[in-house]
């Protein structure tokens, strides 16, 4: 398996607009959980799903922010509008029943910058 | 909010000695876990521990746990160049069933050649 694979690698936009980041989980695992790093606030949990269902949303900043998940293989994080302070280094990882204690893949993360 | 946080926040040892990190941390735990970071990249899932266990080891690397005061420790033997990193504990908590981390904030580890 190649891995978790987030897109873009970097992302350079213009406050107001529209940014969309794309996770592909590993095959099999039921668990995906989106995280944010920044050096004053490190990893943050934004969201996470299990089966595809989104289970718990309270780490998301603001309303500008939403993800899904349509199927066990895909899932994107939008913010619209963007704003400068939403720079940081987005993160998507997966899990085979993380509820059962197993480890988090995490993929390379997506860094975004909002000028 | 962080559940774990990491001590000492950086460490600088040479090639051959060892490394020792700490976590401590707030709530009732199900597991522990420590993650690898290298610069630019994504966290690399090191070790897990579970809340009835005290010890473990994988290679180079020995993580304790203990309950009573919440606290962890790693310790990684006889470091490499290529163990410079930062380094992170993360618990999944009693009160959460679907496997949620929370993260420290990191210690960072150098070693010099």
């Amino acid at each position: 398996d190649a891995g978790v694979i987030q897109s873009p690698r970097h992302e350079v936009t213009e406050m107001g607009q529209e940014v969309t980041l794309r996770c592909k989980p590993i095959s099999g695992h039921n668990s995906l959980f989106w995280y944010r790093q920044t050096m004053m606030r490190g990893l943050e949990l934004l969201i996470y799903f299990n089966n595809n269902v989104p289970i718990d949303d309270s780490g998301m900043p603001e309303d500008r922010f939403s993800a899904k998940m349509p199927n066990a293989s895909f899932s994107t994080l939008k913010i619209q509008p963007s704003e400068p302070r939403d720079s940081a280094v987005y993160f998507c990882a997966s899990s085979f029943e993380a509820g059962a204690g197993y480890g988090y893949t995490f993929g390379s993360g997506t860094r975004l910058t909002v000028v | 909010s962080q559940q774990g946080e990491e001590d000492p926040q950086a460490l600088s040892i040479q090639e051959g000695e060892n490394a020792t990190m700490n976590c401590s941390y707030k709530t009732s735990i199900n597991n522990l876990q420590w993650y690898r970071q290298n610069s630019g990249r994504g966290l690399v899932h090191l070790i897990l521990i579970r809340s009835n266990e005290r010890e473990k080891h994988s290679g180079r690397l020995r993580v304790t746990l203990d309950t009573s005061k919440k606290s962890s420790s790693l310790l990684i033997t006889a470091s490499r160049a290529a163990d410079t990193a930062s380094y992170f504990c993360a618990t999944a908590s009693t009160t959460d069933s679907w496997g949620k981390l929370q993260f420290g904030a990191g210690t960072q580890v150098v070693v010099t050649p």
